[in-house]
């Protein structure tokens, strides 16, 4: 119940396309859903989050879809470029009990010039 | 505002050898954590500190020590290392429940290799 599970392993895009990964959750309790961009030899940073009281929420070039009933969210990457190629990791966590994250197995992004 | 330093960056152990991987973050944080990245496995919890005082097992904490010092160091120990544990490993932190950021918020990690 604690695993999150997500897809594509790995996604190719032509630069200004849509990339579109997706995680699935089977645990209720679950109330924080962010979303980190790790590159080659770095750590992974926090992107962008969301919270289940909303069903979407934007930043920039990158939003979440949230589906609460579902319970599934999805990363959408618009007008992909190739400085976004990067391993995606979206993970879970309770707010309640000191923030212990469950995270996804990444998804390896590979946007083509 | 440094955020979440690690030392070493890299290492090369041999089997049987101890080592202890430094943390530190000056982001007033509550919790602290220890992961390890293997490829194809994504991030996997080795233990984590809620707050001060407190620590617990994550997902695979066999072979590991941790020691949260204080608010802001959280160290892990390899008492005697193995070739399974070469892996890239990870400290992060977080506001936990203290109302601050909800994010978690990683270092750059150490490289380990054990021969």
């Amino acid at each position: 119940q604690q695993q999150v599970k997500q897809s594509p392993q790995s996604l190719i895009v032509q630069k200004g396309g849509i990339s579109i990964i997706n995680c699935a959750y089977e645990n209720t309790a679950f109330d924080y859903f962010p979303w980190y961009q790790q590159f080659p030899g770095k750590g992974p940073a926090l992107l962008i989050a969301i919270r289940p009281d909303v069903s979407e929420k934007k930043e920039g070039r990158f939003t979440i879809s949230f589906n609460k009933s579902a319970k599934q969210f999805s990363l959408h990457i618009m007008d992909s470029q190739p400085g976004d190629s990067a391993t995606y990791f979206c993970a879970a966590s309770m707010i309640d009990y000191g923030q212990n994250f469950v995270f996804g197995p990444g998804t390896r992004l590979s946007v083509l010039p | 505002n440094a955020g979440v330093t690690q030392t070493p960056k890299f290492q090369v152990l041999k089997t049987g050898q101890s080592m202890t991987l430094q943390c530190a973050q000056d982001m007033n944080h509550n919790s602290m954590y220890w992961y390890r990245q293997d490829p194809g496995m994504g991030l996997r919890l080795i233990y984590y500190s809620a707050s001060e005082g407190t620590t617990d097992k994550g997902e695979v904490p066999n072979g590991y020590n941790v020691s949260r010092l204080n608010k802001r160091e959280f160290s892990l120990r390899l008492e005697s290392a193995a070739p399974s544990q070469t892996s890239v490993y990870f400290c992060a932190s977080s506001a936990g429940t203290s109302g601050g950021p909800m994010g978690q918020y990683f270092g750059p990690g150490t490289r380990l290799t054990v021969l």
